[in-house]
């Protein structure tokens, strides 16, 4: 069965400094991974998606997504933190390839960036 | 840009209640999920649809079901509310491709007393 992981409850970073949130997927086949922010009191926004051949994805406010298929990961990082980034990140895997297929999301990191 | 409105931003219903959760989305996606949100959990899918009067069912169907009558409705419905179905409500679509992103509508918080 298809599964992700997010191995950190909590990240804290200081603000300017590069930031990671770690991602690992379980997949049978090619996989269709996202990453997904959530802030205080909001559905979901959309980041960023892994599209196949490209190690690094980049998506929105800056961040960015790094495949590594040996490794079965797809962490997301960011150069240099903002404060503005605090929030609840998930990473998520479409489980399939029908359009009847699940999302799956990981349990979430929550992101502190401190001034 | 992407709409997905969900009718209530907090409810509080008593336990026993029939509860409706609506969620409408404007942008003629095929597919349409309800998930669940509960701290140190993540999220955790109840019920999608892809395609009118079509359902299936999530990880945690029990307690719940769901009506997709139009395309751009899809309702979850709690038959007889309890307590531990307090929770955050949150309604998604996308297009049927395998690599596009879910939009997000900004949630129901259900307080069941």
């Amino acid at each position: 069965a298809q599964s992700v992981a997010q191995p950190e409850d909590q990240v804290n970073v200081a603000e300017g400094n590069p930031l990671t949130v770690k991602c690992t997927y379980s997949v049978s086949g090619n996989p269709y991974l996202f990453w997904y922010v959530q802030y205080p009191n909001r559905g979901l926004q959309f980041l960023l998606k892994y599209i196949t051949g490209d190690n690094l994805v980049k998506g929105s406010y800056g961040f960015e997504a790094e495949f590594n298929k040996s490794q079965t990961s797809f962490h997301l990082k960011k150069p240099s933190a903002l404060v503005s980034d605090s929030a609840l990140y998930f990473c998520a895997v479409r489980d399939g390839y029908s359009s009847a297929s699940k999302i799956i999301f990981g349990s979430g990191t929550r992101l502190s960036i401190r001034p | 840009d992407v709409k997905v409105t969900q009718s209530s931003r907090y409810l509080v219903k008593r336990t026993g209640e029939k509860v409706f959760l609506e969620c409408v989305q404007d942008m003629d996606h095929e597919n349409m999920f309800w998930y669940r949100q509960d701290p140190g959990l993540g999220l955790r899918l109840i019920y999608f649809s892809y395609d009118v009067k079509m359902k299936e069912k999530g990880d945690i169907p029990e307690g719940y079901s769901v009506s997709r009558e139009k395309k751009e409705r899809f309702s979850l419905i709690l038959e007889s509310a309890s307590t531990n179905q307090t929770s955050m409500y949150l309604c998604a679509s996308s297009f049927p491709q395998p690599n596009s992103p879910l939009h997000f509508g900004n949630g129901t918080r259900l307080t069941v007393t």
